[in-house]
């Protein structure tokens, strides 16, 4: 997608072995989020960003940390993947041009499988 | 504790039919109100979008109906066709407090020929 690419889109690991997904973006947005998608709820809020370096948690930000180094980068690391992380991540930003109306443009997600 | 609750689960409608899928919230602090439109392998898109001091949104085939005392707000799939057949999501947002969306639950919609 324009704007957000994801990285890996796939990937199979093993409980207990840390886990990063990168999310890089070219709209400069100040805003970055990661959200994980799982049946029956719907997308949660996991942490987000809004500089480099300041983040913030979100609704389920356990066995998770981000990390924001420049502004075009946000990093999710689960340090300890567990079976219950098994999901899809979606990063997003703010829809050009419209700032603080909860109007988000999400990137084509990174499947995880913990077995 | 899921503050925006979304209904049905899943949804069958004949090519043509109305389509039409119910969210409820709990947090009156909530003032904007987006639909997200999934389809398979990709990500959520802002479909149609609507703020409490309106009760009706109409964007072609797709209305949005509001209604801020019971806590509600519907999407109404017009004369739907194949091509809706995706994944619906209602979400809420509280303005100037950083885009943050909660989400409902999702809707599967599928529409057959």
């Amino acid at each position: 997608d324009a704007g957000i690419t994801q990285s890996p889109r796939h990937k199979v690991t093993e409980t207990g072995t840390p886990v990063t997904l990168r999310c890089h973006q070219t709209e400069n947005h100040r805003y970055m989020y990661w959200y994980r998608q799982d049946p029956g709820h719907g997308l949660r809020l996991i942490h987000y960003s809004y500089g480099v370096k300041d983040t913030d948690k979100g609704e389920v930000s356990d066995g998770y940390s981000v990390s924001r180094s420049k502004t075009e980068d946000f990093l999710l690391t689960l340090e300890s993947a567990t079976s219950s992380q098994t999901s899809v991540y979606f990063c997003a930003i703010p829809t050009s041009g419209r700032a603080n109306t909860g109007e988000l443009f999400f990137g084509e997600g990174s499947r995880l499988t913990v077995l | 504790q899921q503050q925006v609750k979304q209904s049905p689960q899943s949804l069958i409608v004949q090519k043509g039919g109305i389509s039409i899928i119910n969210c409820a919230y709990e947090n009156t602090a909530f003032d904007y109100f987006p639909w997200y439109q999934q389809f398979p392998g990709k990500g959520p898109a802002l479909l149609i979008a609507i703020r409490p001091d309106v009760s009706e949104k109409k964007e072609g085939r797709f209305t949005i109906s509001f209604n801020k005392s019971a806590k509600q707000f519907s999407l109404h799939i017009m004369d739907s066709q194949p091509g809706d057949s995706a994944t619906y999501f209602c979400a809420a947002s509280i303005n100037n407090a950083g885009n943050m969306l909660t989400f409902g639950g999702g809707t599967r919609l599928m529409v057959k020929p």
